[in-house]
């Protein structure tokens, strides 16, 4: 176990909702990232959290968008779902923004746009 | 742009045996780090090995051990007497800079399978 959760495990959605997927880091941790992992494919990345901002994102359209909080827990999320973005969304908390911090991963919110 | 490619989709050993998984990757940094992480059925990514560019002497934890070849920008990994326990999904990553971020690029991923 790594210490990262994430809630919901599961949510169905219809075309043009929104949701909601919550992460609460690691102790000690204040540096998360969010990736989207389509079936059969290796996870992307969406963005990064380092002490309540936003400091990188991926190729990911504006209708993503993420929160993190003094606790450092964070939020992913996405507006106008579309049939695509039916994937597992991960995080991944960190101690730190520098080269050697490695991250570990939460078990992930699986997520099924109809 | 970096990327990161597993060729190998599936692969499968008997239990107890040793079996190589490929990566490779192509960037144009000097100065990277990589990883392998495991995905088994409950989907949580665990890391398993890192690898520090830098330095030349290959990574080990426990049975798990890399063959880094920064020339032929080469990451494998061996796995020495295989367990059930092994079965997963096993991704390559390689971290990039991004805007300050630190993000985590993937290979497509290599399926293991033990048979006992």
């Amino acid at each position: 176990e790594t210490g990262v959760t994430q809630s919901p495990t599961h949510l169905i959605k219809t075309r043009g909702q929104q949701v909601t997927l919550r992460c609460s880091s690691q102790s000690g941790h204040n540096t998360v990232s969010w990736y989207q992992q389509a079936l059969g494919q290796g996870p992307q990345f969406i963005f990064q959290y380092y002490r309540e901002e936003e400091n990188g994102r991926g190729n990911f359209p504006p209708r993503f968008s993420g929160l993190q909080f003094p606790n450092y827990s964070s939020e992913l999320n996405v507006n106008a779902l579309e049939l695509d973005d039916s994937a597992l969304y991960l995080c991944a908390s960190s101690q730190g923004q520098g080269a050697r911090e490695t991250q570990y991963f939460g078990p992930g919110t699986r997520l099924l746009v109809l | 742009a970096q990327t990161v490619t597993q060729s190998q989709p599936e692969m499968s050993v008997q239990e107890a045996e040793t079996v190589t998984l490929s990566c490779t990757y192509d960037t144009s940094e000097s100065d990277y780090y990589l990883f392998w992480y495991k995905q088994p059925p409950s989907r949580q990514m665990i890391l398993v090995i890192r690898q520090e560019a830098y330095k030349q002497q290959n990574a080990t934890e426990n049975r798990f051990s890399v063959n880094f070849q920064k020339a032929a920008k080469s990451f494998s990994l061996k796995i020495s007497d295989s367990q059930l326990g092994d079965a997963a999904m096993y991704f390559c990553a390689y971290r990039q800079t991004l805007q300050g971020a630190q993000k985590l690029v993937f290979g497509q991923g290599t399926r293991l399978t033990i048979n006992p």
